[in-house]
């Protein structure tokens, strides 16, 4: 039982474009969303958060943007940078803090020059 | 500020070997979780303390896993004994417990049981 899942294993992007990675959770209680960046032999990295309260949160290039009706949220990534290469995964939590983080599958973002 | 610190980095081991992993959380953060990490999935819950508690430990296996925290900071994780299906990557990470935070990962400890 996935209760958060990330539908696109991989996504390519050409550098200085924008960059949409989805998430979908199935888990109504679900009320804090975070993601994260992981390199290879690296741990995940966090990189942006949203709480239920909000529909958008906003931090440089990263926007992480949540739709509670449909349960989906999106992370847009503008402008894409080669460095950005990396999988992205997408967690949520039921308790409004890092308690218990359930995590998607990830998305493998490759931006091209 | 120095980050979450976990050894070793590799390990290999044949299977029914034990193995035992560390980790040293950031300084201040009461939370410390032990996470593992199959090829190709995302990162799964294996135990969760608060301070010396395991609060919650249902995702671990215990006749085979344990883990334990003494005096609230640093924390070990052990398999005894370990089988193939054991390999995987296994990440620590840890967070101040408040609202709306975000947990901090170390870089983990790839484990290869052959």
């Amino acid at each position: 039982d996935q209760q958060v899942k990330q539908n696109s294993p991989s996504l390519s992007v050409q550098e200085g474009r924008i960059s949409i990675l989805n998430c979908d959770y199935t888990n109504s209680m679900f009320d804090y969303f975070l993601w994260y960046k992981k390199y290879p032999a690296e741990g995940p990295t966090f990189l942006i958060s949203i709480s239920s309260i909000k529909d958008k949160n906003e931090d440089g290039r990263f926007t992480v943007f949540l739709n509670k009706s449909a349960k989906h949220l999106s992370l847009h990534i503008v402008p894409s940078q080669p460095g950005d290469s990396a999988v992205y995964f997408c967690a949520a939590s039921a308790t409004g803090t890092a308690s218990k983080l359930t995590f998607g599958t990830g998305t493998r973002l490759q931006v091209t020059l | 500020e120095a980050g979450v610190v976990q050894s070793p980095r590799y390990k290999i081991i044949e299977k029914k070997q034990p193995v035992a992993f560390w980790c040293n959380p950031i300084s201040g953060h009461n939370t410390l979780y032990w996470y593992l990490q199959n090829l190709g999935q995302g990162p799964e819950l294996l135990i969760r303390y608060e301070n010396e508690e395991a609060v919650d430990d249902s995702q671990l296996p215990k006749d085979r896993f344990s883990a334990e925290r003494l005096k609230g900071v640093d924390s070990t994780l052990k398999i005894q004994p370990a089988e193939l299906g054991d390999s995987a990557v296994y990440l620590c990470a840890s967070s101040p417990g408040a609202m709306n935070t975000e947990a901090f990962f170390g870089q983990g400890t790839r484990l290869t049981v052959v």
